[in-house]
C-alpha cells in the first residue's frame, strides 16, 4: 500500500539534545513537508521540498533541520535551538504543479516530549 | 498577515442534522481552499478542495466557496457520530506549492 510512514512515533528528548524524526514515502511524491500543531492549533509549516537536494524554509523554520537526498525521504532534526520542541510533527507529501499541487497526504504522525 | 479564521468550537449538533462549519480568510490573492478532518490523536486526512466560487458536493459533504465575501464552508448533511472530529481549513495563498495557511480548526460534536 502507498503511503508515508513516519518514525518514532512517540519520542522523549532531554533538554540540549538533538532529535532526528524520520518519514519516508512510496507515493513518487516530487514535494515533501514538515508541519508542527501546538495544542488547539493549526498546523504551521516548518520546511518543504519540491525536488531532491533542495528545501525552502517554512514559516518557523529556526531551530530545525532537513535533508532530502532521496526522493523517498525528508528527516527532520530538531535541534537543540528550538526552545519550545514540545509538540506533535505531520510529515506530508504531494505532487508539484497542477490542482493536486496542495492536496497533501499526511503520514501519521510523531510525538515529541521535551523532559 | 495571511490568515485563516475558523470558530473553534466545539460545534454540537444531533445525530442526522446538517453541520455547518465556517472559514474566513484575509487575502483576496487565495486560490483554492482545503477541508481536512482530523480524529484525536490522529494525523489529517482530506475530504475535499475547492477552488471555484459556488458549490462543490461529494457525498454527504458540500463545499462553498465565496470569493466576494472571502468565506469557505463545508455543510456535512445527515451527520453521524464518526463524523466528530476537528475540522481544519487551509488556503492556498498565490499558488505557490507548499504554502498552506491552516486554520485552528473547528471540533464538531454529533450527539446519537
Amino acid at each position: 500500500d502507498g503511503g508515508i510512514t513516519q518514525s518514532p512515533k512517540y519520542l522523549f528528548r532531554k533538554e540540549g539534545q538533538n532529535v532526528t524524526l524520520s518519514c519516508e514515502q512510496n507515493l513518487n511524491h516530487d514535494a515533501m513537508y514538515w508541519y508542527r500543531q501546538d495544542p488547539g492549533q493549526g498546523l504551521r509549516l516548518i520546511y518543504y521540498s519540491q525536488i531532491v537536494n533542495d528545501f525552502q524554509k517554512g514559516d518557523i523554520a529556526e531551530g530545525y533541520s532537513v535533508s532530502r537526498e532521496k526522493k523517498e525521504s525528508f528527516p527532520l532534526t530538531v535541534t537543540s535551538a528550538q526552545k519550545n520542541p514540545t509538540a506533535f510533527y505531520l510529515c506530508a507529501s504531494s505532487i508539484v504543479g497542477g490542482s493536486g499541487a496542495n492536496v497533501l497526504t499526511f503520514g501519521a504522525g510523531s510525538r515529541l516530549t521535551v523532559l | 498577515q495571511k490568515e485563516v479564521e475558523q470558530n473553534s468550537g466545539p460545534l454540537s449538533v444531533p445525530e442526522g442534522a446538517i453541520a455547518s462549519l465556517n472559514c474566513t480568510y484575509s487575502d483576496r490573492g487565495s486560490q483554492s481552499f482545503f477541508w481536512y478532518r482530523q480524529y484525536s490523536g490522529k494525523s489529517p486526512e482530506l475530504i475535499m478542495f475547492i477552488y471555484s466560487n459556488g458549490d462543490k458536493e461529494d457525498g454527504r459533504f458540500t463545499a462553498q466557496l465565496n470569493k466576494a465575501s472571502q468565506y469557505v464552508s463545508l455543510l456535512i448533511r445527515d451527520s453521524q457520530p464518526s463524523d466528530s472530529a476537528t475540522y481544519l481549513c487551509a488556503g492556498n495563498y498565490g499558488g505557490s506549492q507548499g504554502n498552506l495557511i491552516f486554520g485552528k480548526g473547528t471540533k464538531l460534536s454529533v450527539k446519537p
